[in-house]
C-alpha cells in the first residue's frame, strides 16, 4: 500500500483480557518498529523486525508483550492480561534505509478499562 | 532517565515570526538527529534530520542547528504559518549501530493569527 496501515484504529478492552494490533507495512520495506506513546510523553521504542526476525526487543516492557511478523511483512502487536496501564498510542513504523526512512502509521489508541 | 529532553512542552508564536523549539541530549553516542512533527490522530512525520558531521541544515523554512559541545539542537521555523501548529517531537540515533530512534516528549507549537 501507499503508507503504513494500523488496524484498528481504536480499541477499548476489559482489563485482563487479550488484545492484538496489526501493522501492515509499506510494500517492500524490510525492517518494521513498534513504539509506544503514553499520554504527554514522545513515542518509545517496543521492538524492531528486520524481515521476519526481532533484531532488537529490548523495549518490550515485560513478558506480557509480544509481536511476530512471521512472512516478513504483516506484524501482530500481542499483549496478554492487559492492564490500565497498557492505554496508550501503540504506533507503527517501516523503513528501507533504517532510521533516516521511518514511515509512521496513524496508530491504534488502546484503552483498557 | 531521558536521553533525550524538550524542556518546553508549549510554545505560542505569532504567524510569520520566527519559531524556535529547543532539544538536549545527554548521550554522547548520537550521531544523527531528527525532527518529526505530529498532527491530533495521525503518525509523527518526518520533518529534518542532521548528522553529526554538520552544524547546520537547512530545507525550505525549516533550519536545523546542532551545538555538539552543549548537547543541544534547535528546530527554526522562518516564517511560521498556521499549519505548522503541531506537535513537534526531536529524536536522536546512533546511525548504523540499531535503528533504534529516541525521541523528546514533545513541545506543542500554536501558532497565533
Amino acid at each position: 500500500g501507499a503508507g503504513v496501515s494500523q488496524t484498528p484504529s481504536n480499541k477499548v478492552t476489559e482489563k485482563g483480557k487479550y488484545v492484538e494490533l496489526r501493522c501492515d507495512p509499506i510494500s517492500g520495506h524490510t525492517a518494521l518498529y513498534w513504539y509506544r506513546q503514553s499520554l504527554g510523553q514522545g513515542p518509545e521504542f517496543l521492538i524492531y523486525f528486520q524481515g521476519t526476525g526481532a533484531a532488537d526487543d529490548s523495549g518490550l516492557p515485560n513478558d506480557r508483550f509480544f509481536a511476530v511478523r512471521p512472512e516478513g511483512s504483516v506484524s501482530t502487536l500481542k499483549i496478554q492480561r492487559t492492564e490500565r496501564g497498557d492505554s496508550a498510542v501503540y504506533l507503527c513504523a517501516s523503513s528501507l534505509t533504517g532510521v533516516r526512512g521511518y514511515t509512521f502509521g496513524s496508530g491504534t489508541r488502546l484503552t483498557v478499562v | 532517565d531521558q536521553q533525550v529532553k524538550q524542556n518546553s512542552p508549549s510554545l505560542s508564536v505569532q504567524e510569520g515570526r520566527i519559531s524556535i523549539l529547543n532539544c538536549d541530549y545527554t548521550n554522547s553516542m548520537f550521531d544523527y538527529f531528527l525532527w518529526y512533527k505530529k498532527y491530533p490522530a495521525e503518525g509523527p512525520t518526518f520533518l529534518i534530520s542532521i548528522s553529526s558531521i554538520k552544524d547546520k541544515n537547512e530545507d525550505g523554512r525549516f533550519t536545523v542547528f546542532l551545538n555538539k559541545s552543549a548537547k543541544h539542537l534547535s528546530l527554526h521555523i522562518v516564517p511560521s504559518q498556521p499549519g505548522d501548529s503541531a506537535v513537534y517531537f526531536c529524536a536522536a540515533s546512533v546511525l548504523n549501530r540499531d535503528d533504534k530512534i529516541i525521541f523528546g516528549k514533545g513541545t506543542r507549537l500554536h501558532i497565533l493569527p
